[in-house]
This record gives C-alpha cells, structure tokens and sequence, in this order.
C-alpha cells in the first residue's frame, strides 16, 4: 500500500472536468513539492506538473495542480478520449529519505 | 533534447544480481542534477529504487537499500544499477530518470527485466 494514496479510478465525459486526489502526511507532500505524472499503457511515465502547480514547456493548460495541506489534486478540464491513462502523483518524504509515488488513478473517459 | 537509454539483460536468475546501465545524450552528467531508478512490476505501480547526483552523493529506497548500489561514471555519461540476491519480486519494468527539484523530468524508454530460472 502508497503512502500516498490516491483513487484507483475516476470516469468523466469528454469536455468534463475531473480531479484526482493525492493524500499524504507532514513528511511528505505537508513540507515537499508534489508532481503528476501521466502513463499511457508501456510508455514511459511523463512529467505534467512539478512543484505543486507548474507545467512543464508543452502541457496544455487543461492540466491543472493544486496543494493544500497534505493533499494534492491534479485536475483536467475539456476532456479528451486522449486523456484515457493512468496518473501518478509523487513526492519526497523527509522521514524515509526517499521519493515516493501514489499508487496511481485510471482515468477513464466515457 | 536529454534522452536517457536504457541497458543490460532482460533476464536474470534468481538469486543473481541484476546490473543495469543508464546512457545519457543531450546533456552532461557532470554540470548538474539528480539521476535514479524507477521501477514498475507488471500491472503495477511506480516504486523508486535509488538515486545520485553528479558527484555520486547518493540515496536508495529504504526497503532496497541493503541489495541496492547505484553509481555514476562522468567520463562515459553514464550512470548504473546493481541489484543483488533478486528474486521473482523483482521483474519490473526499470526506467532510469533525471531528477529536478521535487519532479522526475525526463525518463527512459524502460527495461523490462524477468526474474526467472
């Protein structure tokens, strides 16, 4: 079982808005930034959001992140069939000394 | 554009250690960041195994820290993955990475190493 712990799965339309929720504690997304990661079926994991709420150069602005707390949340906005994938948040823990994952969100677009 | 490649046996026994090779392009270990190992057994989640910076100060997962060693060679741009006394646990898929400030930017293709006699 994640420390970070996130839902197994979310559904939505395509053009709806969906959010995946991210919870941890003070050792980990409490004092550290978080980031998002989106993985299509064998690929690679790739980078969406760093530092809480930044995107990197090509990430569209449907692909929004948030922190409160010790909780995160990725949100999408005008969904896409493309957007069908798993997503992954990630943070440092200061009491493991590590990085870590949460276990990961299937998104569905019906 | 920093592309990282992946490399070394897609199969291993039990018992044995498993060594993985990361070669960088598009970017010169020595001026900077963080680079590390990332695996995914199959139909799995994310697990982060180790990680070192370019003057090979390092971390590792803690639950792998006594079967893991992760070091870096400048000269050739390249960074490696030793895992000892593996077992079937261990298949995955390994992706070695860069590692920014609290994000993974840039990953390999991934490996897919079997654990099997």
């Amino acid at each position: 079982q994640s420390v970070l712990t996130q839902p197994p799965s979310v559904s939505a339309a395509p053009g709806q808005k969906v959010t995946i929720s991210c919870s941890g504690s003070s050792s980990n997304i409490g004092n550290n930034y978080v980031s998002w990661y989106q993985q299509f079926p064998g690929t690679a994991p790739k980078l969406l959001i760093y530092e809480n709420n930044k995107r990197p150069s090509g990430i569209p602005d449907r692909f929004s992140g948030s922190k409160s707390g010790a909780s995160a949340s990725l949100a999408i906005t005008g969904l896409q069939t493309g957007d069908e994938a798993d997503y992954y948040c990630g943070s440092w823990d200061s009491s493991l000394s590590g990085r870590l994952f949460g276990g990961g969100t299937k998104l569905t677009v019906l | 554009q920093v592309r990282l490649q992946e490399s070394g046996p897609g199969l291993v026994k039990p018992s044995e250690t498993l060594s993985l090779t990361c070669g960088v392009s598009g970017y010169s270990i020595s001026d900077g960041y963080y680079w590390g190992w990332i695996r995914q057994p199959p139909g799995k989640g994310l697990e982060w195994i180790a990680t070192i910076s370019h003057s090979g100060n390092t971390s590792y997962n803690p639950s792998l820290k006594s079967r893991v060693t992760i070091s870096v060679d400048t000269s050739k741009n390249q960074f490696s993955l030793k895992l000892t006394s593996v077992t079937a646990a261990d298949t995955a898929v390994y992706y070695c990475a860069r590692l920014i400030l609290g994000a993974i930017d840039y990953w390999g293709q991934g490996t897919l190493v079997t654990v099997s006699s």
